[in-house]
């Protein structure tokens, strides 16, 4: 158990809509990470917080929002959904930014039909 | 942007064999760091690496960072099933955890 806990695991939705998952990070850690993970396109990074601010940004679809909350839980919403947007998607953790230990959830599939 | 190519993309081994794998770049790294990924499961951190031409184990685990910034290895002795799983590479140029760039993993599967 890494520590860091992310909802819901799996998700089906219809193209067109919206999604919220949601990650708590491992207790501690000010650090956020959002990756996609697809077949053929291994871990994609989408975008990383720091104690509540926006740090860096990676391949993050426009369609793609996130933030981190007072309490350091972050959300990423997918709105306008397309078949592509299927994937495995994961939050991960670290005390700060200096070193790529990061700690992994055990993701959120999302389904798009 | 960075592209780690890391290889091979899927190894079929006994158990009880030495499984080598390697990832390298056309950019140099300051920071290179080995992930395991288990079916269903988010990936973890096997070992991590700050400095070039360093050598560190994990148990059976050993990987080095390249002497040239531009590569590292992962090596596991004496393979046994539960070391089944996807193993990514991963390599930061800034030191740091931003833009960590993964590589696309090398599939194991050890048969008993």
């Amino acid at each position: 158990d890494s520590g860091v806990t992310q909802t819901p695991k799996h998700l089906i939705t219809a193209t067109g809509q919206r999604v919220t998952l949601r990650c708590s990070p491992r207790s501690g850690d000010l650090s956020v990470y959002w990756y996609q993970q697809s077949l053929d396109q291994g871990l994609q990074f989408l975008i990383q917080y720091y104690n509540g601010e926006e740090r860096a940004k990676g391949n993050i679809l426009e369609r793609f929002s996130a933030q981190q909350f007072p309490d350091l839980h972050s959300e990423l919403n997918l709105s306008s959904l397309e078949l592509g947007d299927s994937a495995l998607y994961f939050c991960a953790s670290s005390v700060g930014t200096i070193t790529g230990e990061l700690f992994f959830g055990e993701g959120s599939r999302l389904t798009v039909l | 942007g960075q592209q780690l190519n890391q290889s091979p993309q899927s190894m079929f081994i006994q158990e009880g064999e030495d499984v080598s794998m390697n990832c390298t770049s056309s950019s140099i790294f300051n920071t290179w760091l080995w992930y395991k990924q288990d079916p269903g499961e988010g990936p973890v951190l096997l070992i991590a690496l700050y400095k070039a031409g360093e050598l560190t184990s994990n148990g059976r685990l050993t990987a080095q960072f390249g002497i040239t910034r531009k590569d590292s290895f992962l090596n596991i002795s004496a393979s046994i099933p539960s070391d089944v799983g996807i193993y990514f590479c991963a390599g930061s140029t800034q030191g740091g955890s931003e833009k960590l760039v993964f590589g696309k993993g090398t599939k194991l599967t050890v048969n008993p």
